[in-house]
């Protein structure tokens, strides 16, 4: 199998606080992990890419000292949202991929996230 | 940049009848990958089907098929005697395999099934 949870699955936290959500490949060991943010009733946008042991790349637009993203391990990645506002409420989905099936991606249940 | 196009915001059927929907795509690479996903009401992602870009013929899992026609970048999926638990949003996506591989998205198209 390859099974990728998250957690939390919903979350509320207030403005101006920070939110970690974690992305966890249960039955594999995960060579690169992608976060996606979703929009209701729109497509997934990827924010950034992380291989285990080394920095994230983000994509155009996305602000990486307000999405900090942490591959400490190869079965976890970490996305924190830092300061958050309203405007970053929002549906989070991760997926990994395998070591040398780098094609196949894995979604995770996603995480909403308000922001009030 | 590679592109990926869903003219169909939203598609309705009868259960047990045949939809097709359509994706175009645009790419100067030769080989890449395109992918149909489903995703339910529960918003988990599920792969439903893989074309190989350098295969001819056309991927089938079950009831799902594609009409790959790499000439025109037209990449449609076909859903057969479809049934209730096929109502989802669809994504069509185009991956090119390189040292960072990342999987772009259509902008999905709304299937409902009605009993």
């Amino acid at each position: 199998g390859a099974v990728v949870s998250q957690h939390p699955s919903r979350v509320i936290c207030k403005s101006g606080t920070s939110v970690k959500i974690e992305c966890r490949s249960l039955d594999f060991q995960a060579t690169t992990m992608f976060w996606y943010r979703q929009f209701p009733k729109q497509s997934l946008m990827l924010m950034a890419t992380s291989n285990e042991g080394s920095k994230a790349t983000y994509e155009q637009g996305v602000e990486k000292d307000k999405f900090l993203i942490n591959h400490a391990s190869l079965t976890l990645s970490t996305l924190t949202v830092t300061s958050a506002h309203p405007e970053d409420s929002s549906f989070y989905i991760c997926s990994a991929s395998k070591p040398g099936v780098e094609l196949e991606q894995y979604f995770g249940p996603g995480t909403r996230l308000t922001v009030t | 940049a590679q592109t990926v196009t869903q003219s169909q915001p939203e598609m309705s059927v009868q259960e047990a009848e045949t939809v097709t929907l359509s994706c175009t795509y645009d790419t100067s690479e030769s080989n890449y990958y395109l992918f149909w996903y489903k995703q339910p009401p529960s918003r988990q992602m599920i792969l439903v089907i893989r074309q190989e870009a350098y295969k001819q013929q056309n991927a089938t899992e079950n009831r799902f098929s594609v009409n790959f026609q790499k000439a025109a970048k037209s990449f449609s999926l076909k859903i057969s005697d479809s049934q209730l638990g096929d109502t989802a949003m669809y994504f069509c996506a185009y991956l090119f395999y390189s040292s960072a591989s990342k999987i772009i998205f259509g902008s999905g198209t709304r299937l409902s099934i009605r009993p």
